[in-house]
């Protein structure tokens, strides 16, 4: 239990589906972040929130959208996804934005939600 | 984008065997970390290491980063199933930026 939880923890949705992901930190953290972890390549950046506003977008196509209500909830919307979407999408907290990677501003990730496109 | 490469990708060995796990970038990074990551888990920092030749001992896990800030190692002594998993090194540049590796999966058998 690393004090982020995430659901749910399996999806499967269609090309044309509208689905969520919910991810909720009980960790006091100011910092939330999206990540995407798939088969060969390096755990991936997506999205980044400090206090609710988005500071980070690295790149992400729009059928993928964040949403950051509070500093303690983060969702990703998904809309008309590709199969090669599919993936496990960790959820982050961190103290704060910066220093990433600094002593005492550790990252904390969720369990994961893993997404199967079909 | 820094590219940290792992190797090896893929290490299976038998319950008290030693291993060496490397992490290697053409990049300087301010701080290095190592997470483990079991299966169904997200992955859970073990170490941040800062100093250029710091070695930092957690039980049987030993890390080092090299002089030059660009790489790290991680050693493990007597390997038990339990560390079975995905190894990850991350380094940080900068304020705002952590760049993960490619990953090392670990199985040890019994």
């Amino acid at each position: 239990e690393t004090g982020v939880t995430q659901t749910p923890r399996h999806l499967v949705m269609g090309m044309t589906n509208k689905k969520s992901l919910k991810c909720e930190q009980h960790l006091g953290h100011n910092a939330m972040y999206w990540y995407k972890q798939s088969a060969k390549k390096p755990l991936e950046l997506m999205f980044v929130y400090n206090f609710k506003e988005q500071t980070e977008n690295n790149s992400v196509p729009s059928r993928f959208s964040p949403e950051c209500p509070n500093s303690s909830h983060l969702f990703l919307h998904l809309h008309t996804l590709q199969p090669e979407d599919s993936a496990l999408y960790l959820c982050a907290s961190s103290l704060a934005v910066a220093p990433q990677g600094a002593p005492g501003n550790t990252i904390y990730f969720g369990e994961g939600s893993w997404l199967t496109v079909v | 984008t820094q590219l940290l490469e792992q190797s090896p990708q893929f290490l299976s060995i038998q319950e008290g065997e030693n291993l060496t796990v490397y992490c290697n970038s053409s990049s300087v990074f301010s701080s290095l970390q190592w997470y483990r990551q079991e299966p169904g888990e997200g992955p859970v920092l073990l170490v941040t290491v800062v100093t250029g030749g710091e070695v930092k001992k957690l039980k049987r896990l030993t890390f080092q980063f090299g002089d030059a800030r660009k790489d790290s190692s991680l050693h493990i002594t007597a390997a038990q199933p339990g560390d079975t998993g995905l190894y990850l090194c991350a380094g940080a540049t900068g304020a705002n930026n952590l760049f993960f590796g490619t990953g090392t999966r670990l199985t040890v058998i019994p």
